[in-house]
Order: structure tokens, then sequence, then C-alpha cells
């Protein structure tokens, strides 16, 4: 079965780092563009960037550009998505998701994680 | 970046009705070569991840019932529920992934009973 497995919620205070985490399986891990997607409370999709795991080429929205890394260990087949330097207006849900075709970036996803939680208050 | 605008933000439609919704692109996201829209439609029930409806603008995916479709090309696109269930209610997304990052996303549109 192919899914994407997220990490747990993440409660944070501002100014402190986070990565968190999502574990692909039942696939080809190096050959799907994988993705994040921002979803704040009550609110719709923003689409944040994707990640070739292959060759880790690494497309950002210009929004999120400098604010977020996003990266992936191959030997764990795992996705990341990291901050620096964490603000109240990171608070969200972030969602990791699968392009639907193999080695495909102008794609739509086709496999969601779960979705992790990221709550950044003092 | 191309912006995407749905219509309506909300509706509702008595069972077994049919439910129509909009998206609007602000360019172009056929590609002339393979004559292919870049539109996805997606569902998110509450407390869930989206999930793929729709892709290429009209090719809906495996498992997803026959009552959704989609239609359009270039900039005007149209999801339709031809016969509405209880377990449609949910928020429904469109998304172009046609240029340079940000793929972006509609605002939303909730369907209720």
């Amino acid at each position: 079965e192919v899914q994407l497995v997220q990490s747990g919620p993440e409660v944070k205070k501002p100014g402190k780092s986070l990565k968190i985490s999502c574990k692909a399986s039942g696939y080809n891990f190096n050959k799907y563009w994988i993705g994040w997607v921002r979803q704040m409370p009550g609110k719709g999709l923003e689409w944040m960037g994707i990640i070739y795991p292959d060759d880790s080429d690494t497309k950002l929205s210009p929004s999120f550009q400098g604010r977020v890394t996003i990266s992936v260990d191959r030997s764990i087949s795992t996705a990341y998505l990291q901050w620096s330097s964490l603000q109240a207006t990171d608070t969200a849900i972030y969602y990791c998701a699968r392009h639907l075709r193999e080695d495909s970036w102008d794609d739509a996803f086709h496999i969601w994680g779960q979705g992790t939680m990221v709550t950044v208050s003092s | 970046d191309i912006v995407m605008t749905q219509s309506p933000d909300s509706l509702a439609v008595s069972l077994g009705e049919r439910a129509t919704i909009k998206c609007k692109s602000s360019q172009s996201v056929l590609y002339s070569p393979n004559n292919k829209s870049y539109l996805a439609w997606y569902q998110q029930k509450p407390g869930q991840p989206p999930k793929l409806l729709i892709h290429w603008a009209s090719t809906r995916e495996s498992g997803v019932p026959d009552r959704f479709s989609g239609s359009g090309s270039g900039t005007d696109f149209t999801l339709t529920i031809s016969s509405l269930q209880a377990e449609d209610v949910a928020v429904y997304y469109c998304q172009q992934y046609y240029s340079s990052p940000p793929k972006t996303f509609g605002q939303g549109t909730r369907v209720e009973i």
C-alpha cells in the first residue's frame, strides 16, 4: 500500500527551530516528486514547494523561500520540512503529498499524508 | 502567480440534486503541445487531508464515484456532482499545476446539504 505517514503534533515557542517528517512507503521514493501544503486554521490550501528525492531538486513558492527548507533522506524514504525560527503565523496543519505520476514535476498531488499540526505560541 | 478563483464560496444543495462549482484561472493552464489543461480538483472532508478527485481537468481518479465530473479548458473549469449524497459534504478545491511555482489552489467551495 502506498502511503505517507507524518510525524506527530508539535507545540513550539516563537524563535525556535523545528523539523517535521513524512515517511513514504509502498513505492519507489526516489522517482516521485513530493511536496508540502500548508493549511492555516479554518483556511484553504497553500502550495509551499516540492522536491525530487532522486537528486534533491527543489522548487519553492516565493512566499515560502527563505522561511522553510525542504529536504529528503533517501536512505529512509523520508521527506522533511524545517524552520530555523518559527513565528506565530506558522501555526497551521502541514500536509506532505506525492505527485500522481513518476518523474513529473508539473502534476497534481495524489497521495497525501495525514497532516502535522504545528502550534507556535509563547 | 496564477490566481485561481472559485465560485461560489459555499452552496447548499438538496440530496439527489446537482451541485456545480466553478473555477477560473487568471491565465490559461492549457498546454498546447498535448492539449491538456493542468487543472485538478480535490475534496476535503473535516479533519481529513484532501483527496484527489480529478486531474487533467476531466480525468476521474480510480475509485471516485462517477457522479463527480470535471469539464472545461484553458481558463474556465467546472466540477459537477450530478446527484449529491450525504457523504459529499466537504470543501472542494481546484488547483493549477501548469506554471512555475507556486502551483496555486483556489480558495475552496463549501458544499452543504
